[in-house]
């Protein structure tokens, strides 16, 4: 069972455009939600990350907006541009030190 | 500071032999995690160390898979008699401490079982 479920699955967005990606989860005792960056053959880099008291976080171009109501959170990045081209994970954490519960990624490529 | 590192970067076996991954956490992070990612997948939890607690091992897939830290630093997953379906990249990511708890990944290890 998915605990996280993540869409779309590849993005495609033009140089300057902006890119949104979404996540879901069903577990309400998640309080911790980061997104991670990849690039091929790198490990993943935290990139941004929101707890459920706030309804969003900013830090440059890239921007969390989480919904407690519906369960959802999404990743904005303002302004893509070519070398934010990688993929992109959202999770979730249950508890202080806990594990994290991954979506599947979305691949995505901005094109200059 | 350093980041997590981890060893061999790669790692190419022979179908039923056994291997030894390697990890070294960021000084002073407590807690330790091993994660699998394999080809188009997401990243699948194996093993978290949190000090002297007991490890959880809810994720190891079979026990062909153990891990183990030791002196609460250096983390190595060993995986015995391994089968094609072992190939993927093996993370370890290590935690902070407050306030966040933010886990830091290593840039992985690439196993690939012929």
């Amino acid at each position: 069972q998915q605990q996280v479920k993540q869409s779309p699955q590849s993005l495609i967005v033009q140089k300057g455009g902006i890119s949104i990606i979404n996540c879901a989860y069903e577990n309400t005792a998640f309080d911790y939600f980061p997104w991670y960056q990849q690039f091929p053959g790198k490990g993943p880099a935290l990139l941004i990350a929101i707890r459920p008291d706030v309804s969003e976080k900013k830090e440059g171009r890239f921007t969390i907006s989480f919904n407690k109501s519906a369960k959802q959170f999404s990743l904005h990045i303002m302004d893509s541009q070519p070398g934010d081209s990688a993929t992109y994970f959202c999770a979730a954490r249950g508890s202080t030190l806990g594990r994290l519960y991954f979506g599947r990624g979305t691949q995505l490529t901005v094109w200059p | 500071g350093a980041g997590v590192s981890q060893s061999p970067s790669n790692k190419v076996t022979e179908k039923g032999k056994d291997v030894e991954l390697r990890c070294d956490p960021i000084s002073g992070h407590t807690a330790l995690y091993w994660y699998r990612q394999s080809l188009g997948q997401g990243l699948e939890f194996l093993i978290y160390f949190q000090g002297n607690s007991a490890p959880d091992k809810s994720g190891l897939p079979s026990d062909r898979f153990s891990a183990e830290r030791t002196g609460g630093s250096v983390s190595t997953l060993t995986i015995q008699r391994t089968q094609q379906e072992d190939s993927a990249v093996y993370l370890c990511a290590s935690s902070s401490d407050r306030p966040y708890y933010e886990q830091y990944f290593g840039p992985g290890t690439r196993l690939t079982v012929t």
